[in-house]
């Protein structure tokens, strides 16, 4: 069975920091590009950071580039989210989910997701 | 970044046919992918580049589209069906999603 599993949310002050883990099991995490999707309370699914399966191509939107540093240790079956600077808009589930190795780390849809961990950013 | 609309909410009755739809502010060509959430759950794929249905999920749903204007179609609709539905692009950078419809049984 395929479980992605996430940890390290909480509640946070504005400007700390904060790292998610997300280790897979299941499935060949190794052979995976990966990203980390977030759902800020009753909003909608925002994709934040992708990583391709050798973890040398990183990718990010606009509103977390350099702040947030998406890695991974494929011997670990482990993704990783640094975020740096965190911001009151960062509060959201943050899910991890994986994407299809055949095509770009932007172009693939969401396979398998993880059930999310909330990280919350407040004084 | 492309916007995708959808309508907000859905009601319908069991064994019906439900259309429900996803228009994007530019072309995504196939890159267009479905998702189907219940509250308090992560998203679970359904259908992937516009009609590909993903592994273990019925024949029920099946997806339509090109271009701009897609279509998740699920028929019949059964009582577990209850839920929000997102649409996601990843033809146009960034990757962006609809804003969920809920889907609610008579």
């Amino acid at each position: 069975e395929v479980q992605l599993v996430e940890s390290g949310g909480g509640l946070v002050q504005p400007g700390r920091s904060m790292k998610l883990s997300c280790a897979a099991s299941g499935f060949t995490f190794s052979y995976y590009h990966m990203a980390w999707v977030r759902q800020a309370p009753t909003k909608g699914l925002e994709w934040v950071a992708s990583i391709s399966i050798g973890g040398d191509d990183t990718y990010y939107r606009d509103s977390v580039k350099g702040r947030f540093t998406i890695s991974r240790d494929n011997a670990k079956s482990t993704l990783y989210l640094q975020m740096d600077s965190l911001r009151s808009e960062d509060t959201a589930t943050y899910y991890c989910a994986s994407r299809p190795p055949t095509m770009g780390i932007t172009f693939g849809w969401f396979t398998y997701w993880g059930q999310g961990t909330l990280v919350t950013v407040s004084s | 970044d492309t916007v995708l609309t959808q309508s907000p909410a859905l009601a319908v009755s069991p064994g019906e046919r439900v259309s429900i739809s996803c228009r994007a502010s530019e072309g995504v060509t196939s890159y267009m992918h479905w998702y189907q959430q219940n509250p308090g759950q992560q998203p679970r794929l359904l259908i992937y580049k516009t009609s590909n249905l993903a592994s273990g999920v019925p024949a029920r749903f099946s997806g339509s589209g090109s271009g701009t204007d897609f279509t998740l179609t699920i028929d019949p609709v059964e009582a577990d069906d209850t839920a929000t539905y997102f649409c996601q692009q990843s033809w146009n950078d960034p990757n962006t999603f609809g804003a969920g419809t809920k889907l609610e049984l008579k």
